[in-house]
């Protein structure tokens, strides 16, 4: 079955570089999309950005001068990168399939890892 | 970018109910409209896409409305299981969620 898992620091100082992976099993990322999105505490949800089953990526346009996704398909992995972090930063971040049903416009995230905690401070 | 407002922000229904969540988008988004579950301590979980289609086994008590700018999420028949938060979530472009409604008992 379809699983993915997010991993990182857990820790990181203020302007430091966050790196997380996330880890994908049951699909080949040669034929699937895998979004980021994350969840600061207490509030709403943000799409961070996506990389495109073809290896093409789209970001959050807020925060797109400090971000970066790239994968490796080799590894079934997804990596995220995004510098200068502020406190505000601090979220859970969640990975999650970006699935196309068919060739129509239904686009959706269908499976969702369950989230790592980032935290921002010194 | 297109901002989601998502009313109300705080909902309190009884079991039973028939409970309805809006959406409304700046502008048009025609029906690239999904609506996601969230409960607390977990990721999010799709309910509804593309404004009304039902994600596999998601309860027919479960239904979405809507087109243009103002969309619906409508629970005919309130669940103590259906306490979350619901989000919606547009992919017209620059892909944005709304900030939530949470649901909770009454």
């Amino acid at each position: 079955q379809v699983q993915l898992k997010e991993s990182g620091p857990g820790l990181v100082q203020p302007s430091q570089t966050l790196s997380l992976t996330c880890t994908v099993s049951g699909l080949s990322l040669t034929s699937n999309s895998v979004s980021w999105i994350r969840q600061p505490p207490g509030k709403g949800l943000e799409w961070m950005g996506v990389i495109w089953s073809n290896g093409g990526t789209d970001y959050n346009s807020a925060i797109k001068f400090r971000l970066s996704i790239s994968r490796d398909t080799s590894r079934s992995q997804v990596f995220l990168r995004m510098n200068s972090l502020q406190t505000e930063d601090t979220a859970m971040y969640f990975c999650a399939r970006y699935y196309r049903d068919g060739y129509g416009p239904n686009w959706y995230f269908d499976f969702w890892g369950p989230g790592t905690m980032v935290t921002v401070s010194s | 970018d297109i901002q989601m407002t998502q009313s109300p922000s705080l909902l309190s229904a009884s079991v039973g109910d028939r409970v309805t969540l809006s959406c409304n988008a700046s502008q048009n988004i025609y029906k690239y409209l999904n609506w996601y579950q969230q409960k607390l301590g977990e990721a999010p979980k799709l309910l509804i896409y593309y404004t009304y289609t039902l994600q596999t086994g998601i309860p027919s008590r479960f239904s979405g409305s809507g087109s243009g700018t103002d969309f619906t999420l409508t629970i005919s028949s309130l669940q103590p299981e259906d306490v979350a938060t619901y989000y919606c979530y547009q992919y017209n472009s620059g892909p944005t969620f709304g900030a939530g409604t949470k649901l909770e008992l009454k």
